[in-house]
Order: C-alpha cells, then structure tokens, then sequence
C-alpha cells in the first residue's frame, strides 16, 4: 500500500490563529488529494477535493476561505485552517489517489485542538 | 453517487468468524467496491477491493453478488485487535478528479474475549 504522511498529528492552537496541516504521499505522485474531517464516534465527511496546480473543489457547507487548500505539488497539499475557533476542532484525515487504478490511500490524521 | 448502508454496530467472539454487509443499490457500472478499517485517532486503512464475484487476500474476502447491489467483508476468526470501524466505500476511482467518495456511517465492531 501507500504511504500517505501527515504533519503535524496533533496540534493545538489558539482561537484565532492559524494552522496547517502537510499531507505528503511518500511512495508516488498523487494527482488527486482528499481532505475529510471527523468528529469523535462519526464518520468522515469530505470536505474538498484537491488536484494538483489546480484550485480545489469544496463540499457543500464547508467555508473555502476558511479552509484553505493548496495541492502545489504531485506528492504534497496543505489545509490551513484560517482564524480558527474551537468549533473547528476535529480529526483532519487527507487521502491520495495516484491517477490511475482504483484505491485511494488514507494518511494518519491530524487531531487540531483551538483553545 | 453511490450511497452505502451498513449496520451501525455488531459485537462478535474472539475466534468467530464476522460478515458484515454494505448495501450499495444504485451502483454504477464502473464503480468498485472497497472496504477500509479504522482504529481510533488513526486514517482509515486498505483491507480488501472487489469488482465483482469473490476476492480474498491475507486478512480478509470479500463476496459480491452478481447483481452487485451489496458486498460482504468476511473476516475469519476475529481477535480483540480486530475490534474498529469498518467501512465500505464504493466508487469510480479512475474519475478521482470528479468523484466524490462519500463514507456511509460505518460498522462498529466489538470483538469480545
């Protein structure tokens, strides 16, 4: 299987600020990035969908100005979560599709925690 | 889109063997049928992928019926470590640029000693 790596896996920050989550896929050139979060005890709701060198594609509710994505390379995408609140903590999952076949890989999670 | 149905929870016995079913009515012709496990604080893992009829790797099989309007993931004699959240993903993902892959609620497995 990938390898999909995810940095940091936990981070805490302030109401306010801003932080970024790295989604890097280690063992090939993913053309296609998901980005999906996750409540405690509930499934993974997508939120964008990333393609590389272009913009990505959000869900519908999910705020593009607050997540920002950006996929500037084959093997990584960032979400930065922008004046960020306590409501926006959660489990951020990426996951990558490597533009042919018909698996997509899962990265560890990052736990963000706004206080 | 392809939506999925499974039990919320099933409980099972170290040693038993488990089935659980994901019902998948409008699936497309080109669609295939995964299945991925997740542990607490963890990414959801690649256990077993299926067309059609049977696939079976080192962890598990996987039984579709012809129609292919659901899917069952057979794990063989289940151990404590088993216990997670099994979900079935259905999808196209040669069209990963469009598609949007939706996770249904998931299973919760509870293997007992």
């Amino acid at each position: 299987g990938a390898v999909v790596s995810q940095h940091p896996s936990r981070v805490i920050c302030k109401s306010g600020t801003s932080v970024k989550i790295e989604c890097r896929s280690l063992d090939f050139q993913a053309t296609t990035m998901f980005w999906y979060r996750q409540f405690p005890k509930k499934s993974l709701m997508l939120m964008a969908t990333s393609n590389e060198g272009s913009k990505a594609t959000y869900e519908q509710g999910v705020e593009k100005d607050k997540f920002l994505i950006n996929h500037a390379s084959l093997t990584l995408s960032t979400l930065t979560v922008t004046s960020a609140h306590p409501e926006d903590s959660s489990f951020y999952i990426c996951s990558v599709h490597r533009g042919s076949g018909n698996t997509i890989y899962f990265g560890e999670g990052s736990w963000l925690t706004v206080v | 889109l392809a939506k999925t149905t499974q039990p919320i929870s099933m409980d099972s016995y170290e040693g038993q063997e488990v089935n659980i079913t994901c019902s998948h009515n409008n699936i497309a012709t080109n669609d295939y049928i995964t299945w991925y496990q997740q542990f607490p604080s963890q990414g959801p893992r690649f256990i077993i992928q299926g067309y059609k009829t049977k696939v079976t790797n080192e962890v598990a099989s996987l039984f579709i019926p012809a129609d292919r309007k659901s899917s069952t993931l057979s794990l063989p004699r289940v151990s404590l470590s088993d216990t997670a959240v099994y979900y079935c993903l259905v999808g196209d993902m040669s069209r990963a640029r469009t598609y949007k892959y939706i996770f249904g609620t998931g299973t919760r497995l509870k293997v007992l000693a």
